[in-house]
């Protein structure tokens, strides 16, 4: 049983080129959810997908655009990657909005 | 503004020692406060979760003891083990209409041998 699972575990990227980060869960969740960790910052939400078919921006989506492609996949973009969003980004599901969330084990971005 | 305070940033504890964690929120529409542990490398996972109905839950060696009036909520973990060393974060949502999850910044915990 994968649960979530997260594309690519590490990255580096320069200055200004954008990339897509990977997520799908295999448990028939309903809602999604992209968070990004920083020392001493905790956990901050990027943005969600409370269903398919609908997103939001959470408490730091500037920089980001998401898409949820289908029920299992929500993919996060960096348009164009500054220093300021190197950071650890981690995928998670929940069957509802306030089911237990699962997260995957993270995507380790460094932007140069 | 910081809906969720998490205190201290980092524990250390001798193994067998109680270990507690301290959080307190603001917002009063809060009713479900979950704990999450996090080891290196991984995703956080859920511990052990309260709703304000009750002012203590106990699963094993956790225990989250919750106080409404003061608005603040903590793990304890008894006969701390090395194998408890990781991360852990509080959180709260609300349990009606679209919430997601507020994450406290994270207790850092070393279980010394």
């Amino acid at each position: 049983n994968a649960g979530v699972t997260q594309t690519p575990k590490f990255q580096v990227l320069k200055t200004g080129q954008s990339m897509t980060l990977q997520c799908a869960q295999d448990m028939n969740h309903n809602s999604m959810y992209w968070y990004r960790q920083d020392p001493g910052m905790g956990l901050r939400l990027i943005y969600y997908s409370a269903s398919e078919g609908t997103t939001d921006k959470g408490e730091v989506p500037n920089g980001y655009n998401v898409s949820r492609l289908n029920k299992r996949e929500f993919s996060l973009r960096l348009e164009s990657a500054a220093p300021s969003q190197t950071s650890v980004y981690f995928c998670a599901s929940s069957e509802l909005q306030n089911s237990p969330l699962h997260f995957g084990n993270g995507t380790r971005l460094t932007v140069t | 503004q910081q809906q969720v305070k998490q205190s201290p940033q980092s524990l250390i504890v001798q193994k067998g020692g109680i270990s507690i964690i301290n959080c307190a929120y603001e917002n009063t529409a809060f009713d479900y406060f979950p704990w999450y542990q996090q080891f290196p490398g991984k995703g956080p996972a859920l511990l052990i979760a309260i709703r304000p109905d009750v002012s203590e839950k106990k699963e094993g060696r956790f225990t989250i003891s919750f106080n409404k009036s003061a608005k603040q909520f903590s793990l304890h973990i008894m006969d701390s083990q090395p194998g408890d060393s990781a991360t852990y974060f509080c959180a709260a949502s609300m349990n009606s209409g679209y919430s997601t999850l507020t994450f406290g910044k994270g207790t850092m915990l070393l279980v010394s041998p």
